[in-house]
């Protein structure tokens, strides 16, 4: 079982839908990134969170130390928003910066 | 600011010969990781570093090396490719905070293709 579960591992929405991607881990975190990653390849960092919620824009990311389990939200979703989203956490058993990535979710949204 | 930069973008290799994929980046962070992306899999550790001349394995290091001399560069080196060595790499970078959370800044990529 990986440390990083996402899901679902594919999306597809209609413009103008809201849009949950879910990941859980299995390990004690210190911090957990939502990244995004588009056709072309580039990879950018969305948020890093290590409690409760932050938001930016038309996206939304929350997250629950307890359940080991944290929500990435797109609110009026756009087919600009079509990429693959990949959940990281860093596990405080860890020295460095040393991040544990899921598998992505890819998400295509049709207009 | 350059950011995070990688050469090349593209880069085909025979089976045995060796390379070098050079990562740089201009914004004083500490740490510096490469990674290699295969279809299937998360992004996995090769090498990484806390700071000019210290580095460390990751996950997946054989058949990679890594130096640290600057605090700007972190190069990869191939020492003799093989064809599982076929993937997309990135170079990532971030400042260490007190916090322990650091985000994560990444190349464009590199796609290499053994053949």
């Amino acid at each position: 079982k990986n440390e990083v579960e996402q899901s679902p591992q594919n999306l597809t929405a209609q413009e103008g839908e809201f849009i949950t991607i879910n990941c859980s881990y299995s390990v004690g975190i210190s911090a957990l990134h939502w990244l995004q990653q588009h056709p072309g390849g580039g990879i950018v960092s969305l948020f890093m969170l290590s409690s409760g919620k932050k938001k930016h824009g038309r996206l939304i990311a929350t997250i629950n130390i307890q359940e080991k389990h944290s929500s990435l939200h797109i609110t009026a979703s756009h087919p600009r928003d079509s990429a693959v989203y990949i959940c990281a956490v860093r596990s405080w058993e860890t020295s460095g910066s040393r991040l544990t990535f899921g598998e992505g979710t890819q998400l295509t949204v049709n207009p | 600011n350059a950011g995070v930069t990688q050469t090349p973008k593209f880069q085909v290799l025979k089976t045995g010969q060796s390379m070098t994929l050079q990562c740089a980046q201009d914004m004083n962070h500490e740490y510096m990781s490469w990674y290699r992306q295969d279809p299937g899999m998360g992004l996995r550790l090769i090498h990484y570093s806390v700071g000019a001349g210290i580095t460390d394995q990751g996950e997946v290091p054989n058949g990679y090396n890594v130096s640290r001399s600057t605090t700007e560069d972190f190069p990869l080196r191939l020492l003799s490719a093989a064809p599982s060595q076929t993937s997309v790499y990135f170079c990532a970078s971030s400042y260490g905070g007190a916090s322990g959370g650091y985000e994560q800044y990444f190349g464009p990529g590199t796609r290499l293709t053994v053949t």
